[in-house]
């Protein structure tokens, strides 16, 4: 079946640390893959996608990429703000029969102290 | 619209009692989907509808749920019968097409006490 692992947080840094946050799955044939962030009282944004291997999704200063030998689509920020601070969320969206639906993993949250 | 409104944002409710939870898609999108987020599970997939197609309803956990997309617009999230473990955020989304990125609600706050 299709699922996605995400590393468990939380996860709490100092402004301008270096992010990563490990993201792996698990899907028959070539999903594509997204990160998605929820900031305090809003709504799930979508943060970043990649739609084939080796692609490399990338949105305010945040990337991630797509890893078909290593299943995996890890991100990573390289100097992280406190306006950071938000629960990441590693998906998968299948194109066979289940083509609507995103698979997420739990979630990651995220604390920058300044 | 600018985005995918829900109402209500909160809703408390007793043991044994119907909720409906209602979702207003971005307009012109063809795609509306229902997600729950709850600690014990993360976010997990419910129903989606696309356009006139048969929604896919594999993600209903059981009997108890049910949705419904009135004229390819707005939709309503039924629980009968509510149970303290249907306690979570329900979050409802929409896509100009079924591929398409998933633009997010904020949110219904379901407790049952």
């Amino acid at each position: 079946g299709n699922s996605v692992t995400q590393m468990e947080g939380p996860v709490t840094l100092s402004e301008e640390a270096f992010l990563t946050i490990n993201c792996t799955y698990t899907a028959t044939g070539y999903p594509s893959l997204f990160w998605y962030v929820q900031y305090p009282g809003e709504g799930l944004q979508l943060l970043l996608k990649a739609t084939k291997a080796d692609d490399k999704g990338s949105n305010k200063g945040f990337e991630a990429t797509y890893r078909k030998e290593t299943t995996s689509f890890h991100l990573e920020k390289g100097s992280v703000q406190v306006s950071d601070s938000a629960v990441y969320f590693c998906a998968l969206r299948h194109r066979g029969s289940t083509l609507g639906r995103l698979y997420f993993g739990r979630g990651t949250q995220l604390t920058v102290w300044p | 619209g600018a985005g995918v409104s829900q109402s209500p944002s909160n809703k408390v409710t007793e043991k044994g009692k119907d909720v409906e939870l209602r979702c207003d898609p971005i307009s012109g999108h063809t795609a509306l989907y229902w997600y729950r987020q709850s600690l014990g599970q993360g976010l997990e997939f419910l129903i989606y509808f696309q356009g006139n197609s048969a929604p896919d309803k594999s993600g209903l956990p059981s009997d108890r749920f049910s949705a419904e997309r009135t004229g390819g617009s707005v939709s309503t999230l039924t629980i009968q019968r509510t149970q303290q473990e249907d306690s979570a955020v329900y979050l409802c989304a929409s896509s100009l097409e079924l591929a398409g990125e998933q633009f997010f609600g904020p949110g219904t706050r379901l407790t049952v006490l």
